[in-house]
């Protein structure tokens, strides 16, 4: 079981930019959240999604978006970058039918410059 | 609204000691409680969870943890720490009943002296 992989492990970008981080659930899982961990913080819930459509959002702009595909794998979208959101992104899959545990990925640091 | 407090930011024990590490939560309902435990530029892994029942709950690595409604904490011990628990800890209250949507405290980095 390979767990919850998420690429890439390191992305560099320049203030404006867009991004997108991906996430691949564990197996079995259905639902995929993603969290923010700014440097020397706890992580912070961004969204969740489940059946392909976004269940919960946190307190994040919509310049923040995402996507679930029908194999249950998820996508990070950031647009217009800008230095505060440099930090490691987090996603984490769980199975709605066994309660929340969550799993997490190694996660994605990003850096923006 | 909830939220998770780690009132130890940081942590230094000696190996063999025994250690405890502070939880405090603020939630209206019986809570959903996490401890996860992250190693210098990795994830989170999943230490422990409460979701009813025994308040004391066994975890992997040697953890255990109890929740005390009177006090609204979910402290994390250990009898004997060993060089490699040297992390940070984070505790962590699934904000409104078997959604996953976890709320964080701050973290406690664990220093473990030889």
């Amino acid at each position: 079981d390979a767990g919850v992989t998420q690429s890439p492990t390191h992305l560099i970008k320049t203030r404006g930019q867009q991004v997108t981080l991906r996430c691949s659930p564990k197996s079995g899982h259905d639902t995929v959240s993603w969290y923010q961990q700014a440097l020397g913080q706890g992580p912070q819930f961004i969204f969740q999604y489940y059946e392909e459509e976004e269940r919960q959002r946190g307190n994040f702009p919509d310049r923040f978006s995402g996507h679930q595909f029908p194999n249950y794998s998820s996508e990070l979208n950031v647009n217009a970058l800008l230095l505060g959101d440099s930090a490691l992104y987090l996603c984490a899959s769980s199975l709605v039918s066994q309660g929340m545990s969550a799993f997490f990925g190694q996660g994605t640091r990003l850096t923006v410059v | 609204a909830q939220s998770v407090t780690q009132p130890d930011i940081h942590i230094t024990v000696s190996e063999g000691a025994s250690l405890e590490l502070r939880c405090n939560y603020s939630y209206g309902a019986t809570p959903y409680l996490f401890w996860y435990v992250q190693s210098p530029g990795q994830g989170l892994q999943l230490l422990l969870k409460y979701f009813s029942g025994d308040t004391l709950v066994q975890g992997i690595k040697g953890f255990e943890a109890e929740f005390k409604r009177s006090q609204s904490s979910f402290n994390l011990r250990k009898p004997s720490v060993h060089w490699s628990d040297a992390a940070e800890y984070f505790c962590a209250v699934e904000s409104s009943g078997n959604t996953g949507k976890l709320i964080f405290g701050q973290g406690t980095t664990l220093q473990v002296k030889p």
